[in-house]
């Protein structure tokens, strides 16, 4: 079976401020991974996706992400923050013909 | 553009009422298409699981008969809510799986269910 974790249910950041949104994953097969962003009253838009290419993804809006398999990890993370990146962030994970599993999210705040 | 249509993205309907939800993939064949429901401040929960021409696998303690999914082609699934309840009222979404690209999963933009 595979899950998500997301460290951190609420993440404040200046704005200017680097952005880093955690994620871990568990899976026994090789997974894709995947980042939304889901903002008020708003469906979810994918960010980015790691599909076994290059470990380092990017993504729109300055967004970008690293898959590193010896830390089960796919951390989000945006060198300047910017208020409209105030919203939901998922981390979701699937294998080939797989369900997605999303991780609880993460509500970034952004402060002035 | 999006490549997943949802319709309706809002909707109120009145309690005992039945409410139907669509799903299109607009460019491409969904083999298999899941539907999500969020309740507030949280993840989005996999409800069912659909493919095209069968019957849709549910998650446990999701009610089959009141949550009626069809995928009757690889380009539209539905979603009926029947005898809606206020209880249903809720973020509901489709994802569909690109048949060509099995890693490519595409998300609607979601419907707001109002059960009045």
């Amino acid at each position: 079976a595979q899950s998500v974790t997301q460290l951190g249910s609420h993440v404040s950041v200046s704005e200017g401020a680097l952005v880093l949104l955690r994620c871990n994953y568990s899976s026994s097969v090789p997974p894709y991974l995947f980042w939304y962003v889901q903002y008020p009253n708003q469906g979810l838009q994918l960010l980015l996706k790691y599909t076994s290419a290059a470990t380092l993804v990017k993504g729109i809006n300055g967004f970008e992400a690293e898959f590193k398999k010896s830390e089960t990890s796919f951390h989000l993370t945006k060198p300047s923050a910017h208020m409209s990146d105030a919203a939901e962030y998922f981390c979701a994970v699937t294998s080939y013909g797989q369900n997605f599993v999303f991780g609880p999210g993460t509500r970034l705040s952004v402060l002035p | 553009g999006a490549v997943v249509s949802q319709h309706p993205s809002r909707v109120i309907c009145k309690s005992g009422t039945s409410v139907k939800i669509e799903c299109r993939s607009l460019d491409f064949q969904a083999t298999t298409m899941f539907w999500y429901r969020q309740f507030p401040k949280q993840s989005l929960m996999l409800m069912a699981t659909s493919n095209e021409g069968s019957k849709a696998t549910y998650e446990q303690g999701v009610e089959k008969d009141k949550f009626l999914i069809n995928h009757a082609s690889l380009t539209l699934s539905t979603l009926t809510v029947t005898s809606a309840h206020p209880e249903d009222s809720s973020f509901y979404i489709c994802s569909a799986r690109d048949g060509r690209r099995q890693n490519t999963i595409y998300f609607g933009e979601g419907s707001w269910l109002t059960v009045v």
